[in-house]
């Protein structure tokens, strides 16, 4: 079956640069979409069709794809930024829907 | 607003059944595709279910394919996920979440929780 893969954590201080990764193989043919889920809320969409950013999201978050990887990058990390990050995408086909494992990014 | 609001949960005993609601307002219901998610507790994120913007298509994911339906009512502005032989890894914090043109689940609930406990 398909699957995105992400790593686990990933940690930084305050005012550096952190980088999530997705990758999959369809990513190539698929859009990505991320998706920011502070403890205890629901998640809430910071990415789509790759690098687009919904309105209300700081610009320090960006999003970027290449071959078969996604990348979710934030600019200036700050400590509200502490959160889950998940990438979303179909396979090839379109057919299957799947979450990445999600990332948990901590700044500290 | 646009607003989802999610509904039904609880807890059951396994191989019962339950259906969970979602409420939408503040947008025209039945222009959007909706998906049911799902997070078991401490774990990652899992899309169940999708449905048609006019209730002609569904799709589910293989973990519930057979068990689940998905249907929505857009008269009432509602969304159902109607869940049968419940399992024990069935669970979890249940979302309704919104599609939009290019933008997958642009809009969630705040999601309630079903407990499938023996």
């Amino acid at each position: 079956s398909y699957e995105l893969t992400q790593p686990p954590s990933v940690s930084v201080s305050p005012g550096q640069t952190a980088r999530i990764t997705c990758s999959g193989d369809a990513l190539p043919k698929k859009y990505a979409s991320w998706y920011q889920q502070k403890s205890g809320q629901a998640p809430v969409l910071v990415i789509y069709e790759d690098s687009k950013r919904p309105s209300g999201i700081p610009n320090r978050i960006s999003g970027s794809s290449s071959g078969t990887m996604a990348t979710l990058t934030i600019s200036g990390a700050q400590v509200e930024d502490e959160a889950d990050f998940y990438c979303y995408s179909t396979d090839s086909s379109g057919d299957h829907r799947i979450f990445g494992g999600g990332t948990k990014l901590t700044v500290l | 607003q646009v607003q989802l609001v999610e509904s039904g949960g609880g807890v059951v005993q396994p191989g019962k059944s339950l259906r969970l609601s979602c409420a939408a307002s503040g947008f025209t219901f039945s222009s959007h595709a909706m998906h049911w998610v799902r997070q078991a507790p401490g774990k990652g994120l899992e899309w169940v279910a999708v449905i048609s913007y006019d209730g002609n298509s569904e799709h589910y994911a293989d973990s519930v394919k057979g068990r689940f339906t998905i249907s929505r009512d857009n008269s009432k502005s509602t969304l159902y996920l109607q869940m049968n032989s419940l399992r024990v890894e069935d669970t979890a914090v249940y979302y309704c979440a919104r599609e939009e043109v290019a933008r997958p689940f642009d809009t969630w609930g705040q999601g309630t929780l079903l407990t499938v406990f023996s």
